[in-house]
């Protein structure tokens, strides 16, 4: 079965970086995109990145856009996701997501595959 | 950027009865949505694509309609663990954006 898990959560000072895994089995995993979500304690849902399964194709959420790379390697099964100059803002649970349908083709859409999250808390 | 307006942003229900949760699209997103159901300390779980879809293993008690700019989401017969919070997602293009959530509370 499909399985995603992050990892590289925990705390960090504001201005510093940190770098998120999603480690994904269960599926042809270069075939499929992988969406990054997030959520501040007690609040909603923010989209905030989306990269291709060739890895060719990136976008951003405006909020982290110039700040957050995402990057895969599609031998490792892993997606990364390195956030630089970090601020109290992006405190929050990280989750990654498996794409609706391989190559990106159709909807582009987070499954029912999601990971269990990883909480980054930026503090001082 | 499209944004997604939801709601009501909470809602109080008892069981076995039929909620309508609404969510308006800032500009046309043909049948681009989908919805989720998030409980506490959990990832969300995918309920509807493409605006109506099921999900493979969703109960047929939930159902959504809606096209360009306003849809639906409604759960019939409401068992207790429906109650949570529910978003709905924009897929039409980047960046998405989900809406504010809807809290489902007994």
């Amino acid at each position: 079965q499909v399985q995603m898990e992050e990892s590289g959560g925990g705390v960090v000072q504001p201005g510093r970086s940190l770098r998120l895994s999603c480690a994904a089995s269960g599926f042809t995993f270069s075939n499929y995109g992988i969406h990054w979500v997030r959520q501040p304690p007690g609040k909603g849902l923010e989209w905030v990145t989306y990269i291709s399964h060739d890895g060719n194709k990136e976008y951003y959420a405006a909020s982290v856009k110039g700040r957050f790379i995402v990057s895969r390697d599609n031998s490792k099964k892993t997606v990364f996701l390195l956030m630089n100059s970090l601020t109290e803002d992006d405190t929050a649970v990280y989750y990654c997501a498996k794409d609706h349908g391989p190559g990106g083709i159709g909807w582009v859409v987070p499954s029912d595959d999601w990971g269990q999250g990883t909480l980054i808390t930026v503090s001082s | 950027d499209i944004q997604m307006t939801q709601s009501p942003s909470s809602l109080s229900a008892s069981v076995g009865d039929r909620v309508t949760i609404t969510c308006r699209a800032s500009q046309g997103i043909r049948n681009d949505l989908a919805w989720f159901q998030q409980k506490p300390g959990k990832a969300p779980k995918r309920l509807i694509y493409g605006s109506w879809s099921l999900q493979s293993g969703v109960p047929s008690r939930f159902s959504a309609s809606g096209s360009g700019t306003e849809f639906t989401l409604t759960i019939s017969n409401l068992q207790p663990e429906d109650f949570a919070t529910y978003y709905c997602l924009h897929h039409t293009g980047f960046p998405l954006t989900f809406g504010q959530g809807t809290k489902l509370e007994i």
